[in-house]
């Protein structure tokens, strides 16, 4: 099973900063890793797939880069429906999928 | 518009079973695979089980940790899939959300997952 660890769990921001996600595989998962936005209360939305592909609707404030086992989400100038839990999926080596244990993004 | 609803959800105790359904619309159901995927209260995300289309053999695949205890499947003339829950133990507490899964079949075949529907609490009580 490929485990997937994020950095760092909280990550404290000011509106219009940029902010950048980290998230590590055990082994390499390729360019299969994807990202997801979560706030409180709602289902996950998936933001990148192909580890840099932004997902239908999402703004280009959102990019992602990576491959093989290091992979980053950098979201360029923070806005306020931004601050949320992001986690990423290594889609790669299935089953299982996993997923990062998550990283928040709050107001600093 | 493409939509996920999830129902079946509810209060259980310790080793009585549950039956969720995922509703889908806005897409052609039979060509895609689904998934549930589950988050414990206050925890991450944890993939739990997983359905091929039709197409691709319509098998399944599960977590190791609901192996042998969960069943997912599809009815595609009523663009619904199930999850069967048995044995139900107090740590399969959590919001349980149906995915659809896309393909990718450039290379070795993978899946990811796209939309996701809102989600059915499951709580078990011992």
């Amino acid at each position: 099973e490929i485990v997937m660890t994020q950095s760092p769990a909280t990550l404290s921001v000011s509106l219009g900063e940029r902010a950048t996600l980290s998230c590590r595989a055990s082994q390499s998962v390729s360019s299969d890793l994807a990202w997801y936005q979560q706030k409180p209360g709602q289902a996950p939305r998936l933001l990148i797939y192909g580890a840099s592909t932004r997902a239908t609707g999402i703004p280009a404030r959102f990019s992602g880069s990576g491959s093989g086992a290091e992979f980053t989400l950098t979201i360029s100038s923070l806005q306020s429906e931004d601050f949320a839990l992001y986690y990423c999926l290594q889609y790669n080596n299935w089953p299982p999928w996993t997923f990062g244990q998550g990283t928040k993004v709050d107001i600093k | 518009e493409v939509q996920l609803v999830e129902s079946g959800g509810g209060l259980v105790q310790t080793g009585r079973s549950l039956r969720l359904s995922c509703t889908a619309s806005g897409f052609t159901f039979r060509d895609y695979a689904l998934s549930w995927v589950r988050q414990a209260p206050g925890r991450g995300l944890e993939w739990v089980a997983f359905i091929r289309s039709k197409t691709y053999t319509g098998t399944t695949e599960y977590a190791a940790s609901v192996e042998g205890r969960f069943t997912i499947s599809r009815d595609d003339s009523k663009s619904i899939a199930y999850l069967q829950m048995n044995s139900l133990k107090t740590e399969d507490t959590a919001l349980y959300y149906c995915t659809r899964a896309p393909r990718l079949s450039i290379g070795a075949t993978r899946y990811y997952f796209d939309y996701w529907g809102q989600g059915a609490l499951v709580t078990v009580s011992s």
